[in-house]
């Protein structure tokens, strides 16, 4: 059973701060990891993904993905108010036409 | 931009009902994914088609069904509506699993009174 772990939360962080976000799979046969921020109320929103060991940067955002530990991360940096949402991680095995498997979601507070 | 469309926001179905969800999407992508949303259990893969005409069960499909008759539309469909299927539906389609995630659609919720 493939299954992503999450922190449901919540976590407040103060405005400005880094918000750090965290997610183990269990699967290790999982080959990419993306990262959606979900509103209350709307559907889900792709902010990055991942598939290589490592740091990637877009913006304020960075996903870190360390395969040998089966954890994945996600960094926001001068966290705004905007940015209060549930993040879902979520990660795809590959090999079939199979969906991506979901965390629960960690749910985010910027604190003005 | 992507867009996945979902004809209704909001529906309210009496139980025993046949319900019809209707997902469209205008990029040409070949594969399409129904999920339910429920507090404390997260999204739960329901059907998933890569082709027209083919579909494939997910985590949850029992009472569902699917049909994809065109390449642009994936439908869900309740046989008989109880109300342990009330839940936030969303459909999702992309072009490539493996690098471009998913763009959801904005969601039906609903309620099996």
């Amino acid at each position: 059973q493939k299954e992503v772990e999450q922190n449901s939360g919540p976590l407040s962080v103060p405005e400005g701060a880094i918000a750090s976000l965290n997610c183990t799979y269990s699967d290790r046969g999982s080959q990419s990891f993306f990262w959606y921020r979900q509103y209350s109320g709307k559907s889900p929103e792709l902010i990055m993904f991942i598939y290589s060991n490592g740091d990637k940067e877009d913006g304020r955002f960075t996903a870190q993905l360390n395969k040998a530990s089966q954890y994945v991360s996600l960094l926001i940096r001068d966290s705004q108010p905007s940015d209060s949402a549930t993040y879902l991680c979520a990660s795809y095995s590959g090999g079939g036409a199979d969906g991506l498997t979901f965390g629960k979601g960690t749910h985010l507070i910027i604190q003005p | 931009d992507v867009k996945v469309t979902q004809s209704s926001r909001y529906l309210v179905k009496r139980t025993g009902e046949k319900v019809f969800l209707e997902c469209v999407q205008d990029m040409d992508h070949e594969n399409m994914f129904w999920y339910r949303q429920d507090p404390g259990l997260g999204l739960r893969l329901i059907y998933f088609s890569y082709d027209v005409k083919m579909k494939e069960k997910g985590d949850i499909p029992e009472g569902y069904s699917v049909s994809r008759e065109k390449k642009e539309r994936f439908s869900l469909i309740l046989e008989s509506a109880s109300t342990n299927q009330t839940s936030m539906y969303l459909c999702a389609s992309t072009w490539d699993r493996w690098n471009y995630g998913y763009t959801f659609g904005s969601g039906t919720r609903l309620t099996v009174v």
